[in-house]
Parts: structure tokens; sequence; C-alpha cells
């Protein structure tokens, strides 16, 4: 299947700073990529669908002032969340559309914010 | 109503044994996809099989089938001979509109933890 990273893996960091995400398609371009957030034992919940060149588009009752999306490139996608509290703690996850309709995920970014 | 019903909080299967994982799905659009994932506790999330709304056969990937009931508007995920690995969170996800709805939203499933006993 087709491959997708996610930079870091982890991250902790402190209360009030902002943190960046990175998901990238090594074989394939993705022109949409999604990002979700997963909290434990729940299932995943879309945040936002982001399009290469163009706005993201967000899920209702997510800031997209805390979280920030750019997809500058066909093969990259950053998640920023910006001023980050505890209760932004959470499994970050980014997915990408291939040709076909198939979905690929990345590994997941831990963040917990201390 | 939820698009994506997973009633089975937890499931036990014997190792070498198969076992189904159930999915319901709501939907009015004609055109959409299935999807089951695979979460381990690593958290990454493996694809396992697709279906199309179009597709006339049920899909198979190795030990992996889907038994696809349409008008019972059922997804379900069969694994055959279960090994000690399939232990896991297993997600039923649905993509609607278009012919392969690049840019839809995957809807998800609350998911099932399949444990595998030796």
């Amino acid at each position: 299947g087709a491959v997708v990273s996610q930079h870091p893996s982890w991250v902790i960091c402190k209360s009030g700073t902002s943190v960046k995400i990175e998901c990238r398609s090594l074989d394939f371009q993705a022109t949409t990529m999604f990002w979700y957030r997963q909290f434990p034992k729940q299932s995943l919940m879309l945040m936002a669908t982001s399009n290469e060149g163009s706005k993201a588009t967000y899920e209702q009752g997510v800031e997209k002032d805390k979280f920030l999306i750019n997809h500058a490139s066909l093969t990259l996608s950053t998640l920023t969340v910006t001023s980050a509290h505890p209760e932004d703690s959470s499994f970050y996850i980014c997915s990408a559309s291939v040709a076909g309709g198939l979905r690929f995920f990345g590994p997941g970014t831990r963040l917990t914010v201390l | 109503a939820q698009k994506i019903t997973q009633t089975q909080p937890g499931m036990f299967v014997q190792e070498k044994e198969a076992v189904t994982l159930d999915c319901t799905y709501d939907t009015s659009d004609p055109s959409y996809g299935l999807f089951w994932y695979k979460q381990p506790s690593s958290g990454e999330m493996i694809f396992l099989i697709y279906q199309g709304s179009y597709d006339q056969q049920n899909a198979t990937e190795g030990r992996y089938s889907l038994n696809f009931q349409k008008a019972r508007k059922s997804a379900n995920l069969v694994i055959s001979a279960s090994q000690l690995g399939d232990s896991a969170m297993y997600f039923c996800a649905m993509r609607e509109g278009g012919l392969t709805g690049a840019n839809s939203k995957l809807t998800f499933g609350k998911g099932i933890t399949l444990s595998v006993r030796p």
C-alpha cells in the first residue's frame, strides 16, 4: 500500500507552546489529506480536510485558529497546534487519498502537553 | 442516526479459528465505499480491506474477507485462521460520494477490540 509518514511520532511540550506535526506522502502525490484526533479507547474524529494550495475545511467544533493546517505541496501537510494546553493532549493521525479512493494513514503522533 | 455502527464491545477468539466482526452502515448515497482498518496498540491504522458499493463480489484480501450484504446495509469482516498478532482494535469506516470520493471524508465506527487466545 501507499506510504504515509508523520513526524514526530511523539512530542511532549509545555502548556502555551506551539507544536507542528508533519504528514508526508512518500511514494505518491496527495491532493487531499485528512487530519484526525483520537482519545484513548475512542474512535477517530475528523478535524479537517486539507487540500493542496487552498484553505483547509474544518469540522464543526474544531477551532481553525488553534489547529492551523497548511498543505503547501502535493506531498506535505502540516498541523500546528497553537498555544497547546493539556486538553489538547491526544493522538493525531493524518490520512491521504490515493487513486481509486483508498485511504492510507500515517503512524500517528502522540502529543502530551504538560 | 449513526452512520457506522459497531456494537460488539469486545470479541474473543481462539487461535486458528475464524471470527466475524460486525458493521452496519447508514447512507442514502448510492455511491459509497466501506473500509476496515486494524489498529494495534502502537496506534497505527493498518488498511485491511475495501468494498465499493457497486462491487458485485465480496472483497477478499488474504485471511480477510468482507461479507457485504447491501440490502441489509452490513459489511462484516471475517478473519480466518486467527493469529495472536490479530489482537487489536478494528474499525469499520465509510466514505460517501462520487466514484472514488477522493475528497470525501471517512466516517468511523466506535471500533471493536479483538483478543486472540492461544
